[in-house]
């Protein structure tokens, strides 16, 4: 199975502050990468797709990059709401099988 | 408007099989391309996959739990269930169902979980 790593574990900024956070698979996949918001007591919610893909509806401060192996999630100004738990995930297609990072927290200095 | 929402039981006992079940709205396991998927996170730590059905009714399982895992789905009911057997302390955790919607009808697309049930708390205590 393909392991995911993220770093940091965690990180604290302060707002408007631009917040990079590394995900690195353990082989190529493409840009089979999707990332993840989740506050406290709430389910993930999905912020970019396919590595570059800003779900709808998501604020255009948040962008995604990379293929390969190495993948890169940016906060371009953070704001007091962004306070959460970020997650990479990568996926196979066939069969289908999903492994997500181990997270990164995000809090505001 | 698509919704889903997990329930089950709050506390099981060791050894005991876990049964939860995922009720959905705003979409059909009939249409081709969508899937429901459970997926788990203990306390304090990282989401893990677990399973997932499809509109074919076609079934796959994480490596390490495929053994103990079962998912059904009911589509007149708009309902999935997961069986987990053999249950342990460490399997404590808030479960989620979420969807994928492969919209093309092919595995090869994009997948990503779109919509996410808001989770339940397993505990696993005698």
């Amino acid at each position: 199975d393909i392991q995911m790593t993220q770093s940091p574990s965690s990180l604290s900024a302060s707002v408007g502050d631009r917040v990079t956070i590394t995900c690195q698979a353990s082989q190529d996949i493409s840009n089979y990468l999707n990332w993840y918001q989740q506050k406290p007591g709430k389910a993930p919610k999905l912020l970019i797709y396919d590595a570059s893909n800003l779900e709808t509806g998501v604020p255009s401060r948040f962008s995604g990059s990379g293929s390969g192996t190495d993948f890169t999630f940016t906060i371009s100004s953070l704001q007091p709401e962004d306070i959460a738990t970020y997650y990479c995930q990568q996926y196979d297609n066939l069969p289908p099988l999903f492994t997500f990072g181990p997270g990164t927290k995000v809090d505001i200095k | 408007q698509v919704t889903l929402r997990e329930s089950g039981p709050a506390l099981v006992k060791p050894t005991q099989t876990l049964t939860l079940t995922c009720t959905f709205s705003g979409f059909s396991l009939s249409t081709s391309g969508m899937c429901v998927s459970w997926i788990r996170q203990p306390p304090g730590k990282a989401l893990e996959w677990l399973a997932l059905i499809d509109w074919d009714d076609d079934k796959y399982y994480s490596t390490s739990l495929k053994t103990r895992l079962t998912i059904s789905k009911d589509t007149s009911k708009n309902q999935v269930v997961l069986t987990m057997t053999n249950m342990d302390p460490v399997d404590t955790a808030t479960y989620y169902c979420a969807r994928i919607d492969y919209g093309s009808g092919s595995y090869f697309s994009s997948a990503n979980f779109d919509y996410w049930g808001q989770g339940t708390l397993v505990t696993v205590s005698s």
